[in-house]
């Protein structure tokens, strides 16, 4: 059965203090892992897309990286308006619907 | 720049009653996607809908659930006859196309079942 494990739950961060979140997946066949960020009581906002180990992508602060059986998405510097939830979701080989985990509540403070 | 939009935002209703949430998906998308997050918990996938005619659905999206596309530019998901469980926000999404595209979702519904 697929399955998408992310760490920590919350994390707390002072301004500039980078740090990386977790994503462990577990599919049969991985044709593509995605990055969202969900600020409180909106829809998921579309990051990144990541396709096959080795892959690294960057927007702003953020970078998302990719190997056979997780994903890390740093930041680096972050600052207060980076405060909000981090989903991770895996789509497997045999189907369109995207598998989401718990996702990561990070809280920025200056 | 095109974005989902979803109706109503926030829409309360008692125990067996019928609702019908609404999206507009992204005009040039050909997939569509309804998906819910109960409070606290992972959003999950209830079904996707492409070429007019459900491609996949879980196990929630059971015989009180259905969708449809009524024109050229609405996505509706009914729930025949609500209960308390079905409280939740329920997102609409859209992707270009089938396979590794990405799926851009709406601000949702929250849906409040007295």
């Amino acid at each position: 059965e697929d399955q998408v494990t992310q760490s920590p739950e919350a994390l707390r961060l002072q301004e500039g203090e980078s740090s990386s979140l977790n994503c462990s997946y577990t599919v049969s066949g991985l044709r593509g892992l995605f990055w969202y960020r969900q600020d409180p009581g909106k829809g998921p906002e579309f990051l990144f897309t990541l396709y096959s180990a080795g892959e690294e992508k960057e927007k702003e602060r953020l970078k998302a990286t990719l190997t056979k059986k997780e994903s890390f998405l740093h930041i680096t510097a972050p600052k207060p308006e980076d405060s909000a939830t981090y989903l991770c979701a895996v789509q497997d080989a045999n189907t369109d619907k995207l598998i989401f985990g718990t996702g990561t509540r990070l809280q920025v403070f200056p | 720049e095109p974005e989902v939009t979803q109706t109503p935002s926030h829409q309360v209703t008692q125990m067996g009653q019928e609702v019908i949430l609404r999206c507009v998906p992204i005009s040039n998308h050909l997939y569509f996607y309804w998906y819910r997050q109960i409070l606290g918990q992972k959003v999950e996938f209830l079904v996707s809908f492409y070429n007019n005619e459900i491609s996949e659905k879980s196990e929630i999206f059971d015989d009180q659930f259905s969708v449809e596309r009524p024109d050229g530019s609405n996505f509706t998901l009914k729930i025949r006859s609500t209960k308390l469980e079905d409280s939740a926000m329920y997102f609409c999404a859209s992707s270009h196309d089938r396979g590794v595209y990405e799926q851009f979702f709406g601000p949702g519904t929250r849906l409040t079942v007295l």
